[in-house]
């Protein structure tokens, strides 16, 4: 199945640092989506973008969904340690909503700095 | 508090049996889903069920099974045919194509 592009695929975080990471897909998204995934956990919904060019915030986390509707990045500011998981981007376009699916990155993993 | 429930957290399975994991959820959603995640890997989709009583294979149905009898429950079954069936799964359901997902805490399956 079709997978979208997310990069980079592992980043060391520093406490206070801000990071940023990103999706890129070969098609035109409506949907863009991005998850966190704790350790043993499934993973919980962050932010949802609706419309190209949106910019939405949840507290220290903001996601745009790309002008070309082919893209999508999340930025996290000052990091703290609890931000350590994986995060997934998902999306969906026309052929994704006719079957009522998302698809998913490979996500990237969020690490501490030793 | 509504939400998706998956058990067993651990299980357990001897080379050549089958073994069933539970998913139930009380978000009166019509679609259910099912994901496999190894390790240090991402989210492949096993197979899918739009409404009671139908259900689509997703990318990597070889060596499962699902039914969906209700619309609260969406169980899966891991089949001696699977060849290498340890790993994480996931459960999801959604509400509609313009939500995302609500997904379960997951079972760790192992093969010993």
């Amino acid at each position: 199945g079709q997978q979208l592009n997310q990069s980079p695929q592992s980043m060391f975080i520093q406490e206070g640092e801000d990071v940023s990471m990103n999706c890129t897909s070969s098609s035109i998204f409506n949907t863009w989506l991005w998850y966190k995934q704790d350790p043993g956990e499934g993973p919980v919904l962050l932010i949802a973008l609706y419309k190209a060019g949106e910019l939405t915030s949840n507290g220290r986390l903001t996601a745009q969904f790309g002008i070309t509707r082919k893209d999508s990045f999340l930025n996290i500011s000052a990091s703290i340690p609890s931000d350590v998981g994986i995060y997934f981007c998902a999306g969906q376009g026309s052929r994704e909503a006719a079957g009522n699916k998302l698809t998913f990155g490979g996500g990237t993993r969020v690490l501490v700095k030793p | 508090d509504g939400g998706i429930t998956q058990s067993p957290k651990y299980l357990f399975r001897k080379e050549g049996q089958n073994v069933t994991l539970s998913c139930e959820q009380n978000l009166n959603h019509d679609a259910m889903y099912w994901y496999r995640q190894d390790p240090g890997q991402g989210l492949r989709l096993i197979y899918y069920s739009q409404i009671v009583n139908d259900f689509q294979k997703g990318d990597i149905a070889e060596g499962y099974s699902v039914s969906r009898e209700k619309k609260e429950s969406f169980p899966l079954t891991v089949t001696s045919a699977q060849k290498n069936p340890t790993a994480f799964y996931l459960c999801a359901a959604r509400g509609g194509v313009f939500n995302g997902y609500t997904f379960g805490s997951g079972t760790r399956l192992t093969v010993v």
